[in-house]
């Protein structure tokens, strides 16, 4: 089986930087993914962590370390519509089932 | 660019009805996923299908059951509704040539409310 654990909720500041982590325990492992849920809508992709090191897509940035089970995803110059909630999520490489399962959320609040 | 679509959007049943729900994939995905969100939760896997065939189930209950169409279309059929049956259920799907299925792209979802 698969368990993520996350911060349920981060609090910052427009235009600072925050960092959400991600621990997760797996037997089988395909790599870490991020997803972005706004209040009422639905996941949307951010990135995909398959190795070590750091994936860098525009003011997001996602990092994977497979040694310590633990990603995270790093926001920067943060904007007020990046209030949402993140999620972490895995696949399982045992059984190859190609569905998601996904950590508890983190809920960021932006501030002005 | 195509998104899945889902219909529709919210639904209202009484406790011991039944709901259908639709999912239209994007074009070329061949792989198409059923998820349940509750209030404040993570969304947890009910089911997929994979070129028209049950591939993975989840968390579904024997109260509900899923299929695909010749025309790779979707249907999540519930019965014997219960009130924590209320929550968002997204469909869900993925490319043929992805190499890794991570990458998930969701409908809008379908806000059931069960009274």
């Amino acid at each position: 089986g698969q368990s993520l654990e996350q911060p349920s909720e981060v609090t910052a500041v427009e235009g600072a930087i925050v960092q959400i982590n991600c621990t997760y325990q797996t037997s089988g492992f395909y790599g870490l993914s991020w997803y972005q849920q706004h209040d009422g809508g639905a996941p949307t992709f951010l990135s995909y962590n398959a190795l070590d090191g750091l994936e860098e897509t525009g003011r997001f940035s996602s990092f994977l370390s497979r040694s310590d089970s633990y990603g995270y995803l790093l926001l920067q110059e943060l904007q007020m519509k990046d209030s949402a909630s993140y999620f972490c999520a895995v696949r399982d490489r045992d059984t190859g089932r190609r569905a998601l399962t996904f950590g508890s959320g983190t809920r960021l609040q932006v501030q002005p | 660019a195509a998104g899945v679509i889902q219909s529709p959007r919210h639904l209202i049943k009484e406790k011991r009805e039944t709901a259908t729900l639709k999912c239209y994939p994007i074009p070329r995905h061949d792989t198409v996923y059923w998820y349940q969100q509750g209030p404040g939760q993570d969304p947890q896997f009910l089911i997929s299908f994979y070129e028209k065939m049950q591939s993975d189930k989840g968390s579904i209950p024997d109260r509900f059951s899923a299929q695909q169409f010749s025309d790779y279309h979707s249907e999540l059929n519930m019965s014997s509704l219960e009130l924590g049956d209320s929550a968002l259920y997204f469909c869900a799907s993925s490319p043929r040539d992805s190499s890794t299925y991570n990458e998930q792209f969701f409908g809008p979802g379908t806000r059931l409310t069960v009274l």
